[in-house]
Formats: structure tokens, sequence, C-alpha cells
């Protein structure tokens, strides 16, 4: 039971180019959520899903995109990086109360 | 939409003192309010949370104080140990009623003092 799997861990891009975060998990929820994490902004809600084929947006939903056409996957989908997009990016899940999280892709856009 | 302030950003204590991390929210139907702990470079994991039809829960060390009525929620960490030092992050949301979105507070960095 893998839990949360995101990839890549690390990427440098520079600005303009496009590039997918990949999350899946195995535990069979039917949440699926993507975060971002800034110094002294915390947890920002990008996107999220509650099912394959439902997706919706978040705090922060400007310049990604997300679909959801299984229950395991969950992509998010940066079409023209920007610096303002340098940060950490977390996939979460969950069936009720407690999220879990994958443990993070550091994104830097020169 | 739901709005989480948490309170304070930074935290020292010195190693066997308590530490209050308070946070208040703005959806009167969020009922559902958990507390994360993330170690340096480490992802968030769930260390407490608390329901609507509860005052409180401890949990050893760990404590967490809901009052709906004034629409905050606090955690409380007693005889602090070096390893608690970390990144504290509140969380409110409604998982039951199809509110989906969780929401999180902006954090607390906890440094305990040896």
């Amino acid at each position: 039971n893998a839990g949360v799997t995101q990839t890549p861990k690390f990427q440098v891009l520079k600005t303009g180019q496009s590039m997918t975060l990949q999350c899946a998990q195995d535990m069979n929820h039917e949440y699926m959520s993507w975060y971002r994490q800034d110094p002294g902004m915390g947890l920002r809600l990008i996107h999220y899903s509650v099912g394959a084929g439902i997706t919706d947006q978040g705090e922060v939903p400007n310049g990604y995109n997300v679909s959801r056409s299984t229950t395991e996957d969950f992509p998010l989908r940066l079409l023209s990086a920007a610096p303002s997009q340098t940060s950490v990016y977390f996939c979460a899940s969950k069936n009720t109360g407690e999220l879990f999280f994958g443990e993070g892709s550091r994104l830097t856009v020169l | 939409g739901e709005n989480v302030e948490q309170h304070p950003s930074t935290l020292s204590v010195q190693e066997g003192d308590s530490a209050v991390i308070k946070c208040t929210y703005s959806d009167s139907a969020s009922n559902y309010f958990p507390w994360y702990k993330q170690e340096l470079g480490k992802r968030p994991q769930l260390i407490i949370d608390i329901r609507s039809n509860v005052g409180e829960k401890k949990d050893q060390r760990i404590a967490v104080t809901l009052n709906k009525t004034a629409k905050h929620f606090s955690l409380h960490i007693t005889e602090t140990q070096p390893e608690d030092s970390a990144v504290y992050f509140c969380a409110a949301t409604s998982p039951f009623s199809g509110t989906y979105k969780y929401i999180f507070g902006t954090g607390t960095r906890l440094k305990v003092l040896a």
C-alpha cells in the first residue's frame, strides 16, 4: 500500500514551458486535491475532485488545469509556467476526515 | 467560502512549557477541524482532530478545544519536547455536508528551545 505517490519530486522549468505533475493513490479515495505551499502562505487549495469525472476550483486555480479520468489518478497541468508558480506542490486524498498527503513536488520556474 | 485564520505565525517556548495555537473560521457549516504537523522537508500529517459535536478532545500531550459559537478552535501542547518543533496547520471543512473544500490556516512555526 503506497498511499499517495507524486512525481516528479523536483523539476526546473523555464518560463512558458508546460508540464504535468502526476498524482496517484491506491486507497480507493474518492476525494483528491492539489495544494501549493509557499513560505508564510500555508497550504493553498488549487483544485479538487470528489470523484472520477468531477473537478472544481479551489482558492488559487489560475494557471493550472486538472482532470480526473480514474479514481486513482489526478494530474495537475501547468500550461505556461510562470515564476510565480515556483512552489512546493502537494497532492492529497481522503475518504471522510483525514487528508493523506504525498511527499511533495518542488517546482522551480526560471 | 471558508476562510481560516491562524495565530501566531511563530511561537518559541522553553522545553517543558505549554504551547497554544489558535484558529478562527468563517463558515458556520464547517463541522470538522483537524490539526496537521509538518516537520522540515516532510509532508503534513494529522495529529488530532475534532468534530463539531464535541467541545474538547485530548490525546496524551496534545488537546484541541472548539468553541462553535465564537467559531474558533485551539491546539494545546503540554510538556513540550524538542521533537514538537515543526510547523502546525489547522483546517476547517465539512466533509459530510457536501462542502468539500478543505481549507488550511497559514501555519504556526513552533520552536521548542532546549
